[in-house]
């Protein structure tokens, strides 16, 4: 089945440094969505991004199906931007959902 | 009002118990999903449905059972919980034929 890698698995950084977090994925995908795990565990749909490239605030993104990566993007990063940042792309036609590792970020003020 | 909601928020039980997961959306989607995640790690399928009458089993689905009750609810049982079941529950929902799932805000569940 769709393999799906996160990088880095951890990173941390001072508060108002800018970041780039990537998600590879082994096989052609129809959508890829990416989400925010907050420190109290819930999940915030950031984008939903097929393709081509989004922008919502501080955070962008970037999917290039063709080369079967994407690219989250945060500039000025805020305490509040700390938590497990997924992507995720469907399985099969199904929607089923395959989820990456995680990357881990702490913002530090 | 959030647009799906989970109940219990936080559950502790003992091994053996049945326990029941609750998830009501107002969205209007027709499927819907469970999905699990222990530490560390991304989420896991365990039930999909994408209408009342079309459940399917997940990745993970030994163990549990669901019930689709209505459009709009969508319940995830654990008939006898054992501990290797503490996790956090997620349920989401999507339309048909879109892609892009929403979650609900999750039940985080020990079994001792």
């Amino acid at each position: 089945g769709i393999q799906v890698e996160q990088s880095p698995p951890d990173l941390i950084l001072q508060e108002g440094a800018n970041s780039t977090l990537r998600c590879n994925f082994s096989d052609s995908v129809n959508n890829l969505q990416w989400f925010h795990q907050n420190p109290w565990g819930q999940l915030i749909n950031l984008f939903y991004i097929p393709s081509g490239t989004k922008q919502n605030g501080r955070l962008s993104a970037t999917t290039v199906a063709t080369e079967r990566y994407s690219l989250l993007y945060i500039s000025s990063s805020q305490t509040t931007d700390s938590g497990v940042y997924f992507c995720a792309v469907p399985m099969d036609s199904n929607y089923q959902l395959i989820w990456g590792a995680g990357t881990k970020l702490i913002i530090k003020p | 009002d959030a647009d799906v909601t989970q109940t219990p928020r936080n559950r502790i039980t003992k091994t053996g118990k049945r326990i029941m997961l609750e998830c009501s959306q107002t969205k209007g989607h027709d499927r819907m999903y469970w999905y699990r995640q222990d530490p560390g790690l991304g989420l896991r399928l365990i039930y999909y449905s994408f209408d009342v009458k079309d459940i399917n089993k997940g990745e993970i689905s030994d163990g549990y059972s669901v019930s689709r009750q209505a459009q709009a609810k969508f319940s995830l049982s654990l008939e006898s919980a054992i501990p290797n079941q503490t996790a956090l529950y997620f349920c989401a929902t999507s339309e048909l034929g879109a892609g892009e799932q929403f979650f609900g805000p999750g039940t985080r569940l020990t079994v001792l």
